[in-house]
């Protein structure tokens, strides 16, 4: 079945600590995208590529990092520098073009413990 | 930027119709999505509109556009205690490069 898959589905940091949760899609879709959920807030866009080897930053890409080596894969670091990461964390992936939805994993849940 | 606003709480009895509103700022928006959110999963795809369309049925469910308002309306016939959920309205513009969406509708259906 081709999908999208978010892990871990739970994960804890320590202070000072970087994380960092894996999106693996197999739609062969060349957008992935990056959102981070918090209560009453909606989704909001942490980073997103639309092409291997490039991205670009969304409204909220400070603390965090992306890399996009292969087209599959699109890994998030949470870094130290993210006062607040406690939060849902969702991957999206869509083919190009201006009629394709998103598609979205499962969530990550972030938690500082 | 883009805003794309809901109601946060809606409440229904199961049976009922359940219309779950949605407003939106961005005049080149193009198409214009539905998705569901269990709890603790991610968003599932209900339905969407194309901007130059007023309304789509798909089963149980009506979207209506009202463009010249830019309000968009989701209707939920007979609706049931398994329609709970996190509802997400979502517009993208013409590149169709990024989604914004609204802060979700919690739909509570009480038996």
């Amino acid at each position: 079945d081709g999908g999208i898959t978010q892990s871990p589905k739970y994960l804890f940091r320590k202070e000072g600590q970087n994380v960092t949760l894996s999106c693996e899609q197999n739609l062969n879709h060349d957008a992935m995208y990056w959102y981070r959920q918090d209560p009453g807030q909606g989704l909001r866009l942490i980073y997103y590529s639309q092409i291997v080897n490039d991205f670009q930053k969304g409204d909220i890409a400070e603390g965090y990092s992306v890399s996009r080596e292969k087209k599959e894969s699109f890994p998030l670091t949470v870094t130290s520098a993210q006062k607040n990461p406690t939060a849902f964390y969702l991957c999206a992936s869509m083919e190009d073009g201006t009629d394709q939805p998103q598609h979205f994993g499962d969530g990550t849940r972030l938690s500082i413990l | 930027g883009e805003d794309v606003e809901q109601s946060l709480f809606l409440s229904v009895r199961e049976g009922d119709s359940s219309v779950i509103n949605c407003t939106y700022t961005d005049s080149s928006s193009t198409y214009l999505y539905w998705y569901k959110q269990e709890p603790g999963a991610g968003l599932q795809l209900l339905t969407y509109i194309f901007s130059n369309m007023d309304m789509k049925q798909d089963q149980r469910l009506t979207v209506l556009l009202n463009k010249k308002d830019k309000h968009l309306s989701l209707r939920i016939a007979d609706t049931q205690t398994g329609d709970s959920a996190i509802y997400f309205c979502a517009e993208t513009e013409n590149t169709g490069n990024q989604f914004h969406f609204g802060t979700g509708t919690s739909l509570t259906v009480i038996p």
